[in-house]
């Protein structure tokens, strides 16, 4: 069975820093896309960026490239999305995902529960 | 960037109607790579369709995705009661591989 299993809810300060994490089982880590992405409070879904395990290639949105930085260690079949210096515009709930079908850009198939950030002074 | 526009924002519907969602994009997807979401309050969302007409596995055939080039509707035959949530789509044919802003199915 696919799983993708994120870390817990985070609250942070503006200006420190922060790495979440999405372990996946179940599948092949290295063959399949992972994609994040965020959702503000109220609002609707905004792709972020994706990353192919198997050899980090990464592809950014405009929006979010050099604002966040995607990851991954295949070694340990895990995810990761971090900040380098949070802002309160920052506040989200976070989603990893898994593409649908491997060796390609597809759809998204499978998803992790979300990790909840806030970040307030 | 391919800027994807759903309408309506709000449909309110009745349990055993249809439900007609479109998402227009603001050019040509390529390859029909066009994906819809079910997303439910307080949840992760859920894939529904893929390749403008395909269901993922698990969905129920009165979910209908239909279209081409830059218009593309997913159609919900007949309502059932856990059928009310939010639809995304989302294109994955061009980076980045946005999503629409989403409409809101609630009950009449």
């Amino acid at each position: 069975e696919v799983q993708l299993v994120q870390s817990g809810a985070e609250v942070k300060k503006p200006g420190e820093s922060l790495k979440i994490s999405c372990k996946a089982s179940g599948y092949s880590f290295t063959y399949y896309w992972i994609a994040w992405v965020r959702q503000m409070p109220g609002k609707g879904l905004e792709w972020m960026g994706i990353i192919w395990p198997g050899d980090s290639e990464t592809r950014y949105s405009p929006s979010f490239q050099g604002q966040v930085t995607i990851s991954a260690d295949k070694s340990i079949g895990t995810a990761y999305l971090q900040w380098s210096s949070l802002k309160a515009s920052d506040t989200a709930m976070y989603y990893c995902a898994r593409h649908t079908f491997g060796g390609a850009v597809t759809s998204l198939g499978y998803w992790g529960q979300g990790t909840l950030v806030t970040v307030s002074s | 960037e391919i800027v994807l526009t759903q309408s309506p924002g709000t449909l309110s519907l009745s349990p055993g109607e249809r439900a007609t969602l479109s998402c227009r994009a603001s050019q040509s997807v390529s390859n029909n790579y066009l994906a819809w979401y079910q997303q439910k309050p307080g949840q992760a969302p859920r894939l529904l369709i893929y390749g403008v007409s395909s269901r993922a596995t698990g969905i129920p055939d009165r979910f209908i995705g239909s279209g081409s080039g830059t218009d593309f509707t997913l159609t919900i035959s007949r309502l059932e009661p856990e059928d009310f949530a939010g639809y995304y789509c989302q294109q994955y044919g061009n980076s980045p591989y946005t999503f629409g802003q989403g409409t809101k199915l609630e009950i009449k």
